[in-house]
């Protein structure tokens, strides 16, 4: 059973940059959620995703973030003119939808704004 | 609002030791989930245990083993044994069951075992 993959690994790029993360979730989980952990927190959450529709997205995603999940499968996360600040880990995680399952975690993208 | 509260921030201790690592939470709800997850220095989140807020038995898995209480709000973990393996950031995780299972995470308790 493959797990969620995540792409890039790490990406470092330059204030005002615009970058985009991709995300594979566990092929039978139509749900996905994206979080965001800076260093020495605990992760924290910025929107989901089930199957093709975005249900909820946190205060912390502001308008410069932007996520996809087109087919229901694959997700992106776009973050346009990064900021310093915006630099951290981001995680992918996928559950099915039944009840409450367990979300299972990719390795992260860790991103480094100069 | 829901809360999670890891006061140990890091624990240290020598191989063999037990040691506990405390978790506080805080919900409105009477249904809710709570999970314990590992970080190892790869950074991957590894899954280790779930618990509803209906299910209070106390739960063993190797070396691990898990204490719930609900008049206390905790939900603390234990590691029997402890082994270098072991080192790692540990987090507490609560999801409320309103449909989107969103998890709130504490601020994880670093764990170090020293061979």
């Amino acid at each position: 059973d493959t797990g969620v993959s995540q792409d890039p690994r790490h990406k470092i790029t330059k204030r005002g940059q615009n970058v985009t993360f991709r995300c594979d979730p566990i092929s039978e989980h139509n749900r996905l959620y994206w979080y965001r952990q800076t260093l020495g927190q605990g992760p924290e959450f910025l929107t989901y995703f089930q199957n093709e529709a975005q249900l909820e997205k946190s205060r912390l995603l502001s308008d410069r973030f932007s996520a996809e999940r087109p087919k229901g499968s694959f997700s992106t996360l776009e973050i346009q003119r990064t900021e310093q600040g915006d630099s951290a880990m981001y995680l992918c995680a996928s559950s099915r939808y039944r009840g409450t399952d367990t979300q299972y975690f990719g390795p992260g993208t860790r991103l480094t704004v100069l | 609002a829901q809360k999670v509260t890891q006061a140990q921030t890091e624990i240290s201790v020598v191989e063999k030791e037990d040691v506990t690592l405390d978790c506080v939470y805080e919900t409105r709800d009477t249904t809710y989930y709570l999970f314990w997850y590992k970080q190892p220095p790869s950074g991957e989140l590894v899954f280790l245990i779930r618990r509803n807020s209906f299910d209070e038995q106390n739960e063993i898995s190797g070396r691990y083993s898990w204490n719930f209480q609900k008049s206390t709000s905790s939900f603390n973990f234990t590691i029997t044994a402890s082994q270098v393996v072991d080192s790692a950031v540990y987090f507490c995780a609560l999801s409320e069951a309103r449909g989107n299972e969103k998890l709130t995470f504490g601020t994880g308790t670093r764990l170090t075992i020293i061979p």
